[in-house]
């Protein structure tokens, strides 16, 4: 069966703090992504990865910087977290070509205080 | 730019009714891939469905159907005689055209399905 697991379910941590998010996927995919849900504005790409040490921006990068140091590894980290990074946090991987389909983590929700 | 519009946010039926949950897209590409993704309560996306640019017929699996119309750039999906296990959080994503292999997704359909 394959997965994709990520650290944690639930996540407090204070402002200012450096926050990081891990993900790992058993089923050998180049790409990995990183994506934040909130209310109303559906799944928002932060970064991606199509292979190890390779990374691009997505749509909101602010605040964030990723790390994949192994295939199977995609880290997500919060340099300084702030109360606007409050939200639910969900890791995917996916083989090459846009035909194939992407599996999902069970999510990460991070409360910053 | 690619860009995906699911422009209700909550549905609430009765069980036992049909619901179709719209999805419109925009891309410039002529080849590109359309999904849908279930979340339940539980969070982690479930994959549903996948659509090519070039096969317009309609699918049909079990109580779930999806149509897809290139002409209005939609990709609707309509559940049937709907049940309480149907309640979660219905995703549109859209892949295609160098994208890098990014999916783009909607804002999410939010269903509850009360008995």
């Amino acid at each position: 069966d394959v997965k994709v697991t990520q650290s944690s379910r639930y996540l407090v941590k204070r402002t200012g703090e450096k926050v990081f998010l891990e993900c790992v996927q058993d089923m050998d995919h180049e790409n990995m992504f990183w994506y934040r849900q909130d209310p109303g504005l559906g799944l928002r790409l932060i970064y991606f990865s199509y292979d190890v040490k390779m990374k691009e921006k997505g749509d909101i990068p602010e605040g964030y910087s990723v790390s994949r140091e192994k295939k199977e590894r995609f880290s997500l980290i919060l340099e300084s977290a702030s109360t606007n990074q409050t939200s639910m946090y969900l890791c995917a991987s996916r083989p090459p070509g846009d035909r194939t389909e992407a599996f999902f983590g069970q999510g990460t929700r991070l409360t910053v205080v | 730019a690619q860009k995906v519009t699911q422009a209700q946010t909550e549905i609430s039926v009765v069980e036992k009714e049909d619901v179709t949950l719209d999805c419109v897209y925009e891309t410039r590409d002529t080849t590109y891939y359309l999904f849908w993704y279930k979340q339940p309560p539980s969070g982690e996306l479930v994959f549903l469905i996948r659509r090519n640019s070039f096969d317009e017929q309609n699918e049909i699996s079990g109580r779930y159907s999806w149509n897809f119309q290139k002409s209005t750039s939609s990709f609707n999906f309509t559940i049937t005689a709907s049940q309480v296990v149907d309640s979660a959080v219905y995703f549109c994503a859209l892949s295609g055209g160098n994208q890098g292999g990014k999916l783009i997704f909607g804002q999410g359909t939010e269903l509850s399905v009360k008995p």
